[in-house]
């Protein structure tokens, strides 16, 4: 099993292009997550998906979207990419809620110019 | 959003010594995690607490679940080399939202 996997690794993008980030999981969760990561701070929430078919904002939404294409993909779209959303962005994924462990993504580096 | 405080910032310890670090929050959890993440890679879960005073052990990490809710601790005891890295604690609400500290980093001397 690969686990959590995020493509790309790095991305460097100019003020203004946008970009989609991928994220699949071959454990057969249900729940799949979004978290950016800056400097200094914890991960912030973006978006989650508690099962196919459903998405519901997190702790800081603004200028993202998402979508759970099917159980096992769920994709982070940046429209119009701003400097603030250079962050490490993380996808993790579980079987469901309640006393079920996180898995996480090696992370996307991104960087806007 | 909810803020959890996590502290302290960073510790340098003597390889051997225990590690001490706690979160505290404004608001109630349901659940209490601590994650540890390596450079370059995604948080890997440590322990999680799901009752108010319940106290969890996983090799020599310890962690508890405080009885107000709003806080837990992480002891780990000996410390080795490989404990290096970024400690964080995360609470869960009902609604599948999670909030992360801000990381305590620890660097271990040999």
């Amino acid at each position: 099993n690969a686990g959590v996997t995020q493509t790309p690794k790095f991305q460097v993008l100019k003020t203004g292009q946008s970009m989609t980030l991928q994220c699949a999981q071959d454990m057969n969760h249900n729940s799949m997550y979004w978290y950016r990561q800056d400097p200094g701070m914890g991960l912030r929430l973006i978006y989650y998906s508690a099962s196919e078919g459903t998405t519901d904002k997190g702790e800081v939404p603004n200028g993202y979207n998402v979508s759970r294409l099917n159980k096992r993909e769920f994709s982070l779209r940046l429209e119009s990419a701003a400097p603030s959303q250079t962050s490490v962005y993380f996808c993790a994924s579980r079987f469901g809620t309640d006393y079920n462990e996180q898995f996480f993504g090696p992370g996307t580096r991104l960087t806007v110019l | 959003g909810q803020q959890l405080n996590q502290s302290p910032q960073s510790m340098f310890i003597q390889e051997g010594e225990d590690v001490s670090m706690n979160c505290t929050s404004s608001s109630i959890f349901n659940t209490w995690l601590w994650y540890k993440q390596d450079p370059g890679e995604g948080p890997v879960l440590l322990i999680a607490l799901y009752k108010a005073g319940e106290l969890t052990s996983n090799g020599r990490l310890t962690a508890q679940f405080g009885i107000t809710r709003k806080d837990s601790f992480l002891n780990i005891s000996a410390s080795i080399p490989s404990d290096v890295g970024i400690y964080f604690c995360a609470g869960e609400n009902t609604g599948n939202q999670f909030y992360f500290g801000t990381g305590t980093s620890l660097t271990v001397i040999p």
